[in-house]
Formats: C-alpha cells, structure tokens, sequence
C-alpha cells in the first residue's frame, strides 16, 4: 500500500508567478485535501476534493484553485505568488471526507522571491 | 468561531510520562485527533477519538476526552527521545473541515 506522495518536494518561485503542485492519494482513499503549513504554526485548511469535486474551502482566495481527477490525484494551482505565500503546502488524502483522519504526504516546500 | 488551542512547548526525560493539553471549541466536534510531525516531514496520525467516548487507549498512547470543558489530552507513557517531535490536536468540524492547533513540541531530555 503506498502513501501519499506530493512533487515537487521544494520550489522557488518569483513573486506574481503561478505554481502547481502535485499529489498523489493513498490506494483506495477519494478523498483529497490540502493544507498550507506557515513556519510555526498548524496547518490551515485550504480545500477539500472529494470524488473529483471541491467539497468545502478554507479562509483563502480565489487565487488559490484545485483539481481532483479521475484516480483522485489532485493539483494545487496557485496564481500571482505573494510573498506570504511561502510555507510548506501538505497534501492529505482519506476514505470519505475525512472521518477518522487523513493520510498526509510529506509536503511542497514553497519559497516565493 | 472554530480554534483549537495547545500550549507551545512541553519537555520530560526519557521514561517519564508526557501529557499534552490541548482545547477546542466546536461541540459538536465528532472526532478528534492527535497527530506528530517530525523535521521536514508531513504529519502523522497517531490516534483519534469519537467524541461519545472519554478515554482511548492504544500501547504507550492515552486520549481522554472532557466534553464538558472541551478539553483533550494525550498521554505518552515511557517517554522516549524518539518521542521528541510536534503533537497536534485536531478536531473534526463537520463534513470536510479539520481544525489543527499550533502545535507542542516535545522535547525528551536523555
């Protein structure tokens, strides 16, 4: 049974520019969420996937947009990169919107210039 | 509003026992949770508890539960420096929502 797996591990970017992130779900979860780790803190919850559509969001802008796919891999796309947007972005996956917890991958570390 | 809180910092010597507080807000959370996060990876799932029940028990692990007080803490028995990580407590908002604290880290002095 593999985990879940986020690419790339660590990304630069210049602020104004778009990024994509990536996430593969555990074996046998529909379910995908993501989350944005500042230095420091908790994670903040910033969507959720569930069956291909976004089930619910978080306190974040439009900027911020998802994808879920067919195999309920799942994208991040964020556009016009602001400073404050650098933080490490987790990727969770689960069984059914998230009842008893998420699977997390180790993370996007995103650094915006 | 939805906020769980934990104080930031908690340090024990190996063996000793752990015991990381942690409040939330939302009654009607219907689980919640405890996760560990080591250096530069993602969190994992230690435990969770259904919010029917006061206390979970799993190997070295302890969850009670004081809804009244909305109060959660988590019990690490035998502490080891393995053990040495950042505990989060979460809990279940409803549906898609899952609120994390800011974290504790642990630190078990050898």
């Amino acid at each position: 049974e593999t985990g879940v797996t986020q690419s790339p591990t660590h990304l630069i970017k210049t602020r104004g520019q778009q990024v994509t992130l990536r996430c593969s779900s555990q074996s046998g979860h529909n379910t995908v969420s993501w989350y944005q780790q500042a230095l420091g803190q908790g994670p903040q919850f910033i969507f959720q996937y569930y069956r291909e559509e976004e089930n619910g969001r978080g306190n974040f802008p439009p900027r911020f947009s998802g994808l879920q796919f067919p195999n309920y891999s799942s994208e991040l796309n964020v556009n016009a990169l602001e400073l404050d947007d650098s933080a490490l972005y987790l990727c969770a996956s689960s069984e059914e919107q998230g009842a008893r917890g998420y699977t997390f991958g180790s993370g996007t570390r995103l650094t915006v210039v | 509003g939805e906020d769980v809180e934990q104080s930031l910092f908690l340090s024990v010597r190996e063996g000793d026992s752990s015991v990381i507080n942690c409040t939330y807000t939302d009654s009607s959370s219907t689980y919640l949770y405890w996760y560990k996060q080591e250096p530069g990876a993602g969190l994992q799932l230690l435990t969770y508890i259904f919010s029917n029940m006061d206390m979970k028990q799993d190997q070295r692990l302890t969850v009670l539960l004081n809804k009244k007080d909305k109060h959660l803490s988590l019990r690490i028995a035998d502490t080891q420096t393995g053990d040495s990580a950042i505990y989060f407590c979460a809990e279940d908002t409803g549906g898609f929502k899952t609120i994390f604290g800011a974290g504790t880290r642990l630190f078990v002095k050898a």
